[in-house]
């Protein structure tokens, strides 16, 4: 079946630590998103990509990084610059010029 | 630059009456609205969507939304709430290419037995 997988589900970080979430679509998408969750704030866009190596920030990029080697992949990296890292953290994907947005599962980051 | 605003942060209905949750949008072209429900820890799935076809959209699991250019607004309604409704729903606003989407801050509806 085609879909987005998030892995891990649950991620525990140390402050100070970089850490990767994995992104990965078998559904031949070629956008790609990162959206943060926080309670009462909707999601928010952290960097988004159209095309493979090319992806541009969202409304809050400061502390995360992407990369978009592959179509079917879009790591996000929140590394220690990040200054409140803890939230829930979605990927999504969508064809060109096509509103059929397809979101994963999440992964919640949670620093401790 | 587009926006939604829901109107209640929190709903909470009986089961079987009816369900309201309030979208308000501000946009300076067309826009595109979608509603998506998330349950908990879990990620979203698209109720509906308007792209400027009909103005009443009929969505998943007999939700339906009104298009209100006059009023700008896209509420969310359901004649009889099921227990299963109870989750977070984010109305949401597309930019003019459909690229980006900008995201309520969402209503949480709870439903009593």
């Amino acid at each position: 079946d085609g879909g987005i997988t998030q892995s891990p589900k649950y991620l525990f970080r140390k402050e100070g630590q970089n850490v990767t979430l994995s992104c990965e679509q078998n559904l031949n998408h070629d956008a790609m998103y990162w959206y943060r969750q926080d309670p009462g704030q909707g999601l928010r866009l952290i960097y988004y990509s159209q095309i493979v190596n090319d992806f541009q920030k969202g409304d809050i990029a400061e502390g995360y990084s992407v990369s978009r080697e592959k179509k079917e992949s879009f790591p996000l990296t929140v590394t220690s610059a990040q200054k409140n890292p803890t939230a829930f953290y979605l990927c999504a994907s969508k064809p060109d010029r096509n509103y059929g947005y397809t979101f994963g599962s999440g992964t919640r980051l949670t620093v401790v | 630059a587009q926006s939604v605003t829901q109107l209640d942060s929190h709903v909470s209905v009986s089961e079987g009456t009816p369900v309201l949750l309030r979208c308000n949008y501000s946009s300076s072209y067309s826009p595109s609205l979608f509603w998506y429900v998330q349950h908990p820890n879990k990620g979203l799935q698209l109720l509906l969507k308007y792209t400027s076809a009909a103005t009443l959209v009929k969505g998943i699991n007999g939700f339906e939304a009104e298009f209100k250019k006059s009023e700008t607004s896209f509420h969310l309604t359901k004649p009889s709430a099921h227990m299963s409704d109870a989750a977070e729903y984010f109305c949401v606003v597309s930019d003019r290419n459909l690229n980006k989407l900008v995201f309520g801050a969402g209503t949480i509806l709870r439903v009593k037995s």
